[in-house]
């Protein structure tokens, strides 16, 4: 089915450890987003991607690093875990950017322990 | 502030009634606002988009108003089904070329159908 696929479902990590959700999207669009999704608060953007080649900070960047490794794939790093990381993590996909075809992955659950 | 407020935070009703999600924001300018749904353990799916001159949409069983006036904006769900029981998520998109920092999300109403 054409849409926004993350890998992992879920993920357990202890502090300081290191991994990277990835995400790809077959829709042929331009802008990728990575939010986080925490009980009791809205989505938060923590990178985007306007196109290819472009990467910007959005609200919560801190902790954080993206990679924009194609037009189809836009990778997020946690380079040490933190217990404030735990969240659910969504990958999203535009065009153009907040364009009405505004579509989200399934997310991934990540706990740090 | 850009802001999304959501009401109520929950809500629980039994299969077949109807029910009312409530948003008021105070983004501005104001492009257009959607409504999604989130099911447990999944992404929103989009319901509806209105632009600032719509002030009525349909999908299905989901009636999306808006007053941009008032800035509010109600989400209307008509004989509820066991499968409507989520997660709902009001979104308010700036009028500034739509980039990707101009969408400022709601909190969500959590809605449980009860048989």
């Amino acid at each position: 089915n054409a849409g926004v696929t993350q890998t992992p479902k879920f993920q357990v990590l202890k502090t300081g450890q290191s991994m990277t959700l990835q995400c790809a999207q077959d829709m042929n669009h331009n802008s990728m987003y990575w939010y986080r999704q925490d009980p009791g608060m809205g989505l938060r953007l923590i990178y985007y991607s306007a196109s290819e080649g472009t990467t910007d900070k959005g609200e919560v960047p801190n902790g954080y690093n993206v990679s924009r490794l194609n037009k189809r794939e836009f990778s997020l790093r946690l380079e040490s875990a933190a217990p404030s990381q735990t969240s659910v993590y969504f990958c999203a996909s535009s065009d153009p950017p907040g364009g009405y075809g505004y579509t989200f992955g399934s997310g991934t659950r990540l706990t740090v322990v | 502030k850009n802001q999304v407020e959501q009401s109520p935070q929950s809500l629980i009703i039994l299969e077949g009634k109807n029910c009312t999600l409530q948003c008021n924001y105070t983004v501005s300018p104001f492009s257009n606002l959607r409504w999604y749904k989130q099911d447990t353990g999944r992404g929103p799916v989009s319901l509806t988009i209105m632009t600032f001159s719509e002030n009525t949409k349909s999908n299905g069983r989901y009636t999306a108003t808006l007053d941009a006036d008032t800035k509010q904006s109600s989400l209307h769900i008509t004989a509820s089904q066991l499968s409507d029981s989520a997660s709902y998520i009001c979104v308010v998109i700036l009028k500034s070329g739509g980039g990707a920092d101009g969408l400022t999300f709601g909190k969500g109403t959590h809605l449980i159908i009860q048989p």
